[in-house]
């Protein structure tokens, strides 16, 4: 299936900085999903892009899919302890394909 | 609460000796998957299933088995565990429309050591 790339796997952020991770296809996707797990728990929705450009808002977190519909970003302004977890993307074809995952350590 | 339920929850087995992870979903939901977990590799899938009696390979499927005989369930077999099935095992549903455009509920994950 196809496959989508994430980087950077792990990403240690002062509180209160932002920070973003990236999700990269080598062809159009047709959706992305965000999911967020916290350490020791299991994935959990987030968001899902579908339209070329889209940007979505979520009190701090910020969603973006690529013009060319190959990347998305997320975006997390003014981090805090409570983003710490590991933020997947995924394609959304049943056959589920994830990214590796971005792994989120926050500093006080 | 709506939920995705699998049991059990952790799990510490032997080479060979045939064990069974359930999940139920109790949303109605006619897709249903499952997932491993590996560090470093992110989530895989390893079957899923559009609707009852309707399965499908994802991108793991060997050493496993599935059956959906009910929307509400859908139980992963491992016929003869190996050492290389060790990993945190996840189940999800969600509902059918599109090409996966909705989202997936996932179960509160199963750790399977296999030694």
């Amino acid at each position: 299936g196809q496959q989508v790339m994430q980087i950077p796997q792990y990403q240690h952020v002062q509180e209160g900085e932002d920070f973003t991770t990236y999700c990269n296809s080598s062809t159009t996707l047709s959706n992305i999903q965000w999911y967020k797990q916290r350490p020791g728990g299991h994935p959990v929705f987030l968001i899902q892009l579908v339209k070329s450009g889209e940007v979505k808002k979520q009190k701090r977190l910020t969603f973006q899919f690529g013009e060319a519909k190959k990347n998305s970003s997320l975006h997390i302004t003014a981090t805090q302890t409570t983003d710490v977890g590991t933020y997947f993307c995924a394609l959304n074809d049943y056959k589920l394909s994830f990214g590796a995952g971005t792994t989120v350590t926050v500093r006080a | 609460e709506a939920q995705v339920t699998q049991n059990p929850r952790y799990l510490i087995t032997v080479t060979g000796k045939k064990l069974t992870v359930t999940c139920s979903q109790n949303m109605n939901h006619e897709y249903m998957s499952w997932y491993r977990q590996d560090p470093g590799l992110g989530l895989r899938q390893i079957y899923y299933s559009m609707n009852v009696e309707v399965t499908d390979k994802g991108d793991v499927p060997e050493g496993y088995k599935v059956s959906r005989k009910e929307k509400r369930n859908f139980p992963l077999i491992l016929e003869s565990p190996s050492p290389n099935q060790t990993s945190l095992y996840f189940c999800a549903s969600s509902l059918v429309g599109g090409r996966g455009e909705y989202e997936q509920y996932f179960g509160p994950g199963t750790r399977l050591t296999v030694t």
